[in-house]
């Protein structure tokens, strides 16, 4: 059966560009996770939504970070004016209910020059 | 200081070590946690639940003290597939995962 998948795999930004990552998790799944993985550091929490209710968006660094799950299946985490400390791995995960096992997506390489 | 902390290492071992990791976490209401592992370039895959009783699978042997608030991983007999970041886990009631540093463990033969 088909895991998580993100598109694009990698994704390099000129500083101050959009940009839009795609998330499609496993079908049925009803809990979606954004992280953000710094190098050498372990993932961080952005964002959590529930179907297409963002429960809890508190790992949010900043307003350019914006994401959406508007059907309740695929999401797109968006960051606007893009900086160098932008530069990280993005991952997404998803679960069939938020207490049960989060499966991750292979992530997105993002890379701001 | 963080919520889940790990000594990054590296830590540099022969095939057939056994080899220990740590971690603390700081929230005392904390219910759940985990090992994950992650190999380079690749997303975290779950490798055990830990449980105040010890949880063993195999090679592994992980292990839960509330009282310290200490989390432990225990490899038996290292192989050279073993070489990864293990990633020490909290979960919240959420559902939101708090990853600590990630410890590095290479195994040489």
């Amino acid at each position: 059966g088909a895991g998580v998948s993100q598109s694009p795999r990698y994704k390099v930004a000129k500083r101050g560009q959009d940009v839009a990552l795609r998330c499609d998790p496993i079908s049925g799944h009803v809990s979606l996770f954004w992280y953000q993985q710094a190098l050498g550091q372990g993932p961080e929490f952005l964002t959590y939504f529930q179907n297409e209710a963002q429960l809890d968006k508190s790992g949010l660094p900043s307003d350019r970070f914006f994401a959406e799950r508007p059907e309740g299946s695929v999401s797109t985490l968006k960051i606007q004016r893009t900086q160098q400390e932008d530069s990280a791995v993005y991952l997404c995960a998803s679960s069939v209910r938020q207490v049960y096992e989060q499966y991750f997506g292979p992530g997105t390489r993002l890379t701001v020059t | 200081r963080k919520e889940v902390e790990q000594d990054p290492g590296p830590f540099n071992v022969p095939e057939g070590a056994t080899v220990a990791f740590n971690c603390t976490y700081s929230n005392s209401a904390s219910q759940s946690f985990f090992w994950y592992r992650q190999d380079c370039r690749k997303e975290p895959k779950l490798l055990m639940s830990v449980y105040s009783s010890g949880n063993e699978d195999g090679r592994f042997t992980a292990q839960l003290n509330r009282a310290s608030q200490y989390i432990s991983l225990l490899i038996r007999d290292s192989k050279l597939s073993d070489s990864a970041t293990y990633l020490c886990v909290v979960k919240e009631d959420t559902g939101k995962l708090i990853f600590g540093q990630g410890t590095t463990l290479q195994v040489k033969p």
